[in-house]
């Protein structure tokens, strides 16, 4: 079974902290994206990377950035969170082209105050 | 651009009623379409696909058919138990090309003893 493991299940930050979401996939999958998901709001995407030091922004990049040093691994950075940035962050993995489904992470709930 | 539509909750059903969560969609070319359910406090997990038109996908009681002529992907389950309760997502990849999904908002299923 694929496995998407995520480094914190809950996290509380301070207003201005550097904050690392890290989330780790066990398939060799190419495909990595971080999503949030808000009430009302459904999934959005943040980043995606579909190699190793490549990334492409999605529908809500500002205040976010991603780094793929590995291919098992796949960071999201908070430069300096706000709290407009409290939300369920979730990352998740797909193979190559034509392996269209998604692997989730059980999601990091962020609480920035 | 490529669309999902489903319809809002959320759903109150008894133990054993039955169940149809209606989803729609606008797509280029042939997309594959999934279903995916997030239990509470955790990610989304894959809980059934269809990759062409009239294909069935099943998955612990759950059944979709893909609906070209209707564009539609419904979710259908004979007899609900309190365990499913959860939220359920449908969402598609399009087949020309992008491996990105498109996801609808989501439907909240609340299951009564």
């Amino acid at each position: 079974d694929v496995k998407v493991t995520q480094s914190s299940r809950y996290l509380v930050k301070r207003t201005g902290e550097k904050v690392f979401l890290e989330c780790v996939q066990d398939m060799d999958h190419e495909n990595m994206f971080w999503y949030r998901q808000d009430p009302g709001l459904g999934l959005r995407l943040i980043y995606f990377s579909y190699d190793v030091k490549m990334k492409e922004k999605g529908d809500i990049p500002e205040g976010y950035s991603v780094s793929r040093e590995k291919k098992e691994r796949f960071s999201l950075i908070l430069e300096s969170a706000s709290t407009n940035q409290t939300s369920m962050y979730l990352c998740a993995s797909s193979g190559g082209r034509g392996s269209y489904e998604q692997y989730f992470g059980p999601g990091t709930r962020l609480t920035v105050t | 651009g490529n669309s999902v539509t489903q319809m809002e909750g959320p759903v109150t059903l008894s133990e054993e009623a039955f169940l149809t969560i209606n989803c729609t969609y606008t797509a280029t070319g042939y997309p594959s379409l999934f279903w995916y359910v997030q239990y509470p406090g955790e990610g989304l997990q894959l809980l059934l696909k269809a990759t062409k038109a009239d294909d069935k996908g099943s998955n612990k009681g759950f059944e979709a058919t893909y609906r070209k002529e209707t564009t539609s992907f419904h979710l259908e389950k004979g007899s609900v138990q309190v365990s499913d309760s959860a939220v359920y997502f449908c969402a598609l990849s399009s087949s020309g090309g992008s491996y990105i999904p498109t996801f609808g908002r989501g439907t909240s299923l609340i299951v009564h003893p």
